[in-house]
């Protein structure tokens, strides 16, 4: 079964430094997303991307954070200078074109970010 | 705005148990979609369930079931017979006729052998 690729798994970096998460979607699908889960709590929504563009973004989702699909097949998000509070897993997911909401997001396995 | 409540943050049960995770949320929209997720220790999120909202038939999908009431707008989840491998954390979820999924705060479900 197709499933949504992270990479990596695991990263630590120190805080003011770049990071960029990774995901590969399913390749037919068309909506893209980022989502976040700090330890132990919720799973807060980040952004949304379709049609090449942002569609929906949340107020976590400010200027220091970026979403790009540089080519056909990757997802990425940047967190342009992390701070402590940004330490979470944060999970790419994708779905199909079926109507508004209606088809289920298929998630990756997370990437668990800890800034030191 | 969307909203999924998930008031049992943690329950406790022991194997061969029936064990009921309930579901709330509020919408405003009339045709919305609700989930459930399981997040086992590992990690990952994997998807169980979707019910959209003009479909209001009980499922049954092996050991699990789910109960959708539109009159008190709730999704329950029903693990009959728990078993170890069940322990994880359960998150309901609700996208209306945007593009985003809200989800619950999640249940601990704990099965004891």
């Amino acid at each position: 079964e197709p499933e949504v690729t992270q990479t990596p798994s695991h990263q630590v970096t120190q805080m003011g430094q770049e990071v960029i998460l990774r995901c590969v979607p399913i390749s037919n699908h068309l909506y893209f997303y980022w989502y976040r889960q700090i330890l132990g709590q919720k799973v807060e929504f980040l952004v949304s991307f379709y049609n090449n563009e942002i569609s929906e973004k949340s107020e976590i989702f400010d200027d220091q954070f970026s979403v790009e699909r540089p080519d056909g097949s990757n997802f990425t998000l940047k967190i342009r200078s992390t701070k402590l509070e940004d330490s979470a897993m944060y999970f790419c997911a994708s779905r199909e074109l079926e109507g508004t909401g209606g088809s289920p997001l298929h998630f990756g396995n997370g990437t668990r970010l800890t800034v030191t | 705005a969307q909203k999924v409540t998930q008031a049992q943050t943690e329950i406790s049960v022991v194997e061969k148990e029936d064990v009921t995770l309930d579901c709330v949320y509020e919408t405003r929209d009339t045709t919305y979609y609700l989930f459930w997720y399981k997040q086992p220790p590992s990690g990952e999120l994997v998807f169980l369930i979707r019910r959209n909202s003009f479909d209001e038939q009980n499922e049954i999908s092996g050991r699990y079931s789910w109960n959708f009431q539109k009159s008190t707008s709730s999704f329950n989840f029903t693990i009959t017979a728990s078993q170890v491998v069940d322990s994880a954390v359960y998150f309901c979820a609700l996208a209306g006729e945007g593009n985003k999924l809200v989800f619950g705060a999640g249940t601990i479900l704990r099965v004891k052998s």
